[in-house]
């Protein structure tokens, strides 16, 4: 079954510095991923959708990439400030049943 | 009101009680689901409804019956719960055909704890 590996240890950034979080997945490579943001006490929420045949997609100063060969996605934040400080989960969307499969998320800790 | 709220917001409740939860979307979408999320873990889909019919069921114990009455409200009805079923219950609402890839619209949760 397919799996989603996100680094489970917290990512500790320097405000001003690009923060950089890894979504990694086994077998299939899925039609879709997903990027959202969770903070304490709240439920996630939507950043950004890259679709299979996409390398990158951008958003203000988020980024993210997908790379179908490496079977993995990376969520670029440049110019990071202490409010990007968050969980950032990735999901990814399968063409079989168009479910959501998710990662467990990386907290990052955006220091002033 | 706006958006997904869930209420209540935090629940204790003993292993012989029974509650239930209640989500209300308030952005017109046709699927809504329901989620559990514990520490460390990824979300785990317990349950999907679109156009008011369950389209999904997670091999979820029958200690958590879900209800969703018409398009905007989402209810998840708990029985006899066990210690381990502590956890945070999200509901989320999407539009479109059921997951699809369309992003999912969530709510606060309900931070529940069984004693």
């Amino acid at each position: 079954s397919q799996k989603i590996e996100q680094n489970s240890e917290a990512l500790n950034i320097q405000e001003g510095k690009t923060a950089t979080l890894t979504c990694n997945y086994t077998n299939y490579s899925p039609a879709y991923l997903q990027w959202y943001r969770q903070d304490p006490g709240r439920g996630p929420v939507f950043l950004l959708l890259i679709r299979e045949n996409e390398k990158e997609k951008r958003k203000e100063r988020l980024k993210v990439t997908f790379d179908t060969t490496l079977k993995q996605s990376l969520f670029h934040i440049t110019a990071s400030q202490p409010a990007d400080s968050a969980t950032y989960l990735c999901a990814l969307i399968m063409d079989s049943n168009y479910q959501l499969i998710w990662g467990a998320g990386t907290k990052l800790i955006i220091k002033p | 009101e706006t958006g997904v709220t869930q209420t209540p917001r935090h629940l204790v409740m003993g292993m012989t009680n029974k509650k239930s939860l209640k989500c209300e979307q308030h952005l017109g979408h046709n699927a809504m689901y329901w989620y559990k999320q514990s520490a460390k873990k990824p979300l785990e889909l317990m349950f999907v409804y679109s156009l008011e019919e369950r389209v999904e069921n997670n091999s979820v114990p029958s200690r958590f019956s879900p209800e969703c009455p018409n398009s905007s409200h989402l209810f998840l009805h708990l029985h006899t719960l066990q210690p381990e079923d502590s956890a945070l219950y999200l509901c989320a609402s999407s539009q479109g055909e059921t997951g699809h890839h369309n992003e999912q619209f969530f709510g606060p949760g309900t931070r529940l704890t069984v004693l």
